[in-house]
């Protein structure tokens, strides 16, 4: 199985609303990723997870809260949003390996924010 | 900023040609690897080219890397309706190889 599966494919979110990205992957990657992307551009790293714990934060709004509560599960926390936050949102994983890190890309959350 | 820059940002060929894409990037790299994107969808791997190696091949594709220049470039070969998708480069740059840096990607069209 090679797969990262996300959900909701599409949300759409008032600025004063709270909300929930999931990401799920059970290939045993000990490395869990979001990313941001707007259109046309090339998706922008948020948050790193390695092996559970927060490793990389790219100066990410507070706004943005990660969690990972096991190894296979990756949550991105939505507080208090901005228009300007309507973007794809993007998991990913990958082994970990520092000689190769390939990186599996589920197929996105669309945030919408009113 | 690290991210590398991608020419051109669009291409246009028919089926059947090749098409040829270009990745500069900035400081030194463990590796590089280059990414497919299918419009609103995420990312799939394509291939991956060690900073030791310098050409490398999978299918229809070949990858060449020249790290005296920061550059590396993609061909797809006998290109089909399929292979229409924006590419992107990343590069991982040594001492952090948990951070892929993306490129600005190239938009390929392939008309049938």
């Amino acid at each position: 199985d090679t797969e990262v599966t996300q959900t909701p494919k599409h949300l759409v979110m008032g600025m004063t609303n709270k909300k929930s990205l999931k990401c799920e992957q059970h290939m045993g990657h000990r490395a869990m990723y979001w990313y941001k992307q707007k259109a046309k551009k090339p998706p922008e790293l948020m948050f790193v997870y390695s092996y559970e714990k927060l490793s990389i934060n790219e100066s990410v709004p507070s706004r943005f809260s990660p969690e990972c509560p096991n190894s296979s599960l990756l949550n991105l926390h939505l507080h208090a949003l901005q228009p300007e936050d309507s973007a794809l949102y993007l998991c990913a994983s990958s082994p970990d390996r520092l000689a190769k890190n390939i990186q599996y890309f589920g197929a996105g959350t669309r945030l919408s924010v009113l | 900023s690290q991210q590398g820059e991608e020419d051109p940002q669009a291409l246009s060929i028919q089926e059947g040609e090749n098409a040829t894409m270009n990745c500069s990037y900035k400081t030194s790299i463990n590796n590089l690897q280059w990414y497919r994107q299918n419009s609103g969808r995420g990312l799939v791997h394509l291939i991956l080219i060690r900073s030791n190696e310098r050409e490398k091949h999978s299918g229809r594709l070949r990858v060449t890397l020249d790290t005296s220049k920061k550059s590396s470039s993609l061909l797809i070969t006998a290109s089909r309706a399929a292979d229409t998708a924006s590419y992107f480069c990343a590069t991982d740059y040594s001492g952090s190889a948990r951070q892929l840096t993306f490129g600005s990607g190239t938009q390929l069209t392939v008309l049938p």
